[in-house]
């Protein structure tokens, strides 16, 4: 049992490309989420899914796009990333609405 | 929208010390949630109040909820080096949780 799973850990991209940070869980979760953390920001919210084939946005969600084709996968794209988007970002998921929250151990992102 | 705020930012305290963070609202919260962050790690989560003036213990942490549901504490009796990291307080609702931006706590030797 894997829990959540992030690839990759670390990435460094140039002005303007584009990308995808992957998100797999293993525990049947319903709930499916993306973060990013900045330094005196605290985790703010991309996107989020509460099931397959249904996504909505969070708090932060432009220059991110994302999919749930399936239950277990819930991948983040940058469509062009900017210097801007530097940051960690985590994925989560928690089995239903309201349940704890499951995080996986983060992707380091840096864009020059 | 969602929103909770957290007091203090950072937190310096001499091990062996105590140490409080809190979590404020401006509506009616449905829940709480607390998760711990080890610097270089990931949140996970500690525990989750509900119901109105709750209290809730884990060994050296003791977390509460307000009567009016608008704010939620955490103590930790007698740090140690183990307690340093963020601690982030966050209400999850409509499918989703917005987080407080978290307090940072260090423990001198």
């Amino acid at each position: 049992n894997a829990g959540v799973t992030q690839t990759p850990k670390f990435q460094v991209l140039k002005t303007g490309q584009s990308m995808t940070l992957q998100c797999a869980q293993d525990m049947n979760h319903e709930y499916m989420s993306w973060y990013r953390q900045d330094p005196g920001m605290g985790l703010r919210l991309i996107h989020y899914s509460v099931g397959a084939g249904i996504t909505d946005q969070g708090e932060v969600p432009n220059g991110y796009n994302v999919s749930r084709s399936t239950t277990e996968d819930f991948p983040l794209r940058l469509l062009s990333a900017a210097p801007s988007q530097t940051s960690v970002y985590f994925c989560a998921s928690s089995q239903y609405s309201g349940n704890t929250i499951y995080f996986g151990e983060g992707s380091w992102l840096t864009v020059v | 929208g969602q929103q909770v705020m957290q007091i203090p930012q950072y937190q310096h305290v001499q091990e062996g010390e105590d140490f409080t963070t809190y979590c404020n609202s401006s509506t009616t919260l449905s829940n709480i949630q607390w998760y711990k962050q080890r610097p270089g790690g990931h949140p996970v989560f500690l525990i989750q109040l509900v119901k109105s003036g709750e209290v809730k213990k884990q060994k050296r942490l003791t977390f509460q909820f307000g009567e009016a549901k608008k704010n939620s504490s955490l103590h930790i009796t007698a740090t140690q080096t183990t307690d340093v990291g963020t601690y982030f307080c966050g209400e999850n609702r409509d499918d989703k949780i917005i987080f407080g931006k978290g307090t940072r706590l260090h423990i001198l030797p």
